[in-house]
């Protein structure tokens, strides 16, 4: 079966580093990207930034440019998002999710199950 | 770079149709054919409904349907169920492996 899962939820205080992840089984995860989209409390999706495995190939939104890093580790399988120095506006549940189709970014279908990062002194 | 544009909810009654309103740009709706829409029950995981402007992925109903005119995309659901009312969100591709996802907008089942 193909999915992603995700590390548990954080709590942590501003100003603190942060690493999560989001491990892929049931597919070749050198081929397909894997993109990362932040929730706010009660708002909507916001699409953070992608990468692909094979290459390490990365794009991020404009707005979150600079302020997380997206990685992967290919030995495991696994992607992350990372911070190095939380706010408390980074507050939100983080989903992984990969495209329907290799090649292609679009077309989110498989979802990670979302680590919730609580971020308060 | 602004979200694209979605009304913040519609409603409607069981078995009436709703049409979703998508409005980007000629930079992204506009030009590319990869617009998809997502649906998202409250506390759950979004789930893909719609691809490439109009393809449904298997196993989703029907009743949902995808279209592009310009730059605006639109969801229509067709025969309104309860299990419809949820938060629906479209997202586009802008180019240069990036993406941008609407404001959302929810569905209410009168």
């Amino acid at each position: 079966e193909v999915q992603l899962v995700q590390s548990g939820p954080e709590v942590k205080k501003p100003g603190e580093s942060l690493k999560i992840s989001c491990e892929a089984f049931g597919y070749g995860f050198n081929t397909y990207w894997i993109g990362w989209v932040r929730q706010m409390p009660g708002k909507g999706l916001e699409w953070m930034g992608s990468i692909h495995p094979g290459d390490s190939d990365t794009r991020y939104s404009p707005s979150f440019q600079g302020h997380v890093t997206i990685s992967v580790d290919r030995s495991t399988g696994t992607a992350f998002l990372q911070w190095s120095s939380l706010k408390a506006s980074d507050t939100a549940i983080y989903y992984c999710a990969r495209p329907r189709l290799q090649q292609l970014i679009v077309g989110l279908d498989i979802w990670g199950p979302g680590t919730q990062v609580t971020v308060s002194s | 770079q602004s979200a694209l544009t979605q009304p913040r909810s519609v409603s409607g009654s069981p078995g009436q149709s709703v049409t979703i309103s998508c409005t980007g740009t000629s930079g992204d709706i506009g030009t590319y054919k990869y617009v998809s829409w997502y649906q998202q029950h409250p506390g759950k995981v979004p789930e893909l409904i719609i691809y490439d402007v109009t393809q449904r992925p298997s196993g989703v109903p029907d009743r949902f349907s995808g279209s592009k005119s310009g730059n605006t995309a639109s969801l229509t659901i067709s025969g309104l169920q309860a299990d419809d009312e949820a938060d629906y969100y479209c997202c586009s591709y802008v180019g240069s492996y990036s993406l941008l996802f609407g404001g959302g907008t929810k569905v209410t089942v009168l």
